[in-house]
């Protein structure tokens, strides 16, 4: 069974640019939650999509968007880009079921760079 | 609001060594907790996932422990290798946060060969 893709593996990007990173989760999976990883603040949930609504969602501005498709795949953008916005952007899988035993499954994650 | 944390931030052993890591949490209500391990820029591996009304959880050399009632869990690792080196982090699912992770800062580790 083939794990969580994510498109771009790298990017970089100038302040004021916007960007869409793309998600496919394991296939059967209904669930993707985003996740943002810094070496200050660690890793911080972004938000979750299931079954193409959102439905969980974290303290970030309203600069950072996301959407999933039917087919699961999720895509997130970021408006209005900032320094601060250099990370490492992670996404997870899972059931979406059963939250007591529904594991999440990580991505190799878009390495973003604003300059 | 969860917090979670993990102490030593970093540790070094030698090959061969059995090790403990901890993970402690401060709000008991949780559905889960999962251990994580991280390569450098590399994403998450899934180790073990503990569901609250489990007391432990164990893969090959790899046992995880949780206790609710004292907010921490362990990670304890048999026999270690190089290849075992890597950042290990703690995640809990917190029944008020519905399926949001949060995540400890995670400890370093090596295995010296």
């Amino acid at each position: 069974k083939a794990g969580v893709t994510q498109t771009p593996r790298y990017l970089i990007k100038t302040r004021g640019q916007q960007v869409t990173l793309s998600c496919s989760p394991i296939s059967g999976h209904r669930s993707v939650s985003w996740y943002q990883q810094t070496p200050g603040q660690g890793l911080q949930f972004l938000f979750e999509y299931f079954s193409e609504t959102q439905r969980n969602k974290g303290n970030f501005p309203g600069r950072f968007s996301g959407r999933q498709f039917s087919n699961s795949r999720s895509e997130m953008n970021v408006s209005t880009l900032e320094l601060g916005d250099s990370a490492l952007y992670l996404c997870a899988s899972s059931l979406g079921l059963a939250a007591t035993t529904d594991t999440q499954y990580f991505g190799p994650g878009t390495r973003l760079t604003v300059l | 609001k969860q917090e979670v944390t993990q102490i030593p931030a970093a540790l070094s052993v030698p090959e061969g060594e059995n090790l403990v890591l901890n993970c402690s949490f401060t709000d008991s209500a949780i559905y889960n907790l999962q251990w994580f391990r991280q390569d450098p820029g590399k994403g998450l591996t899934s180790l073990l996932l503990i569901q609250s009304s489990q007391r432990e959880q164990t893969s090959g050399r790899l046992n995880a422990s949780l206790d609710k009632s004292s907010g921490r869990s362990t990670l304890y690792i048999a026999a270690s290798q190089p290849g075992d080196s890597a950042t290990y982090l703690c995640a809990c699912i917190s029944s008020g946060s519905a399926r949001q992770l949060t995540f400890g800062s995670g400890t370093q580790l090596t295995v010296l060969p």
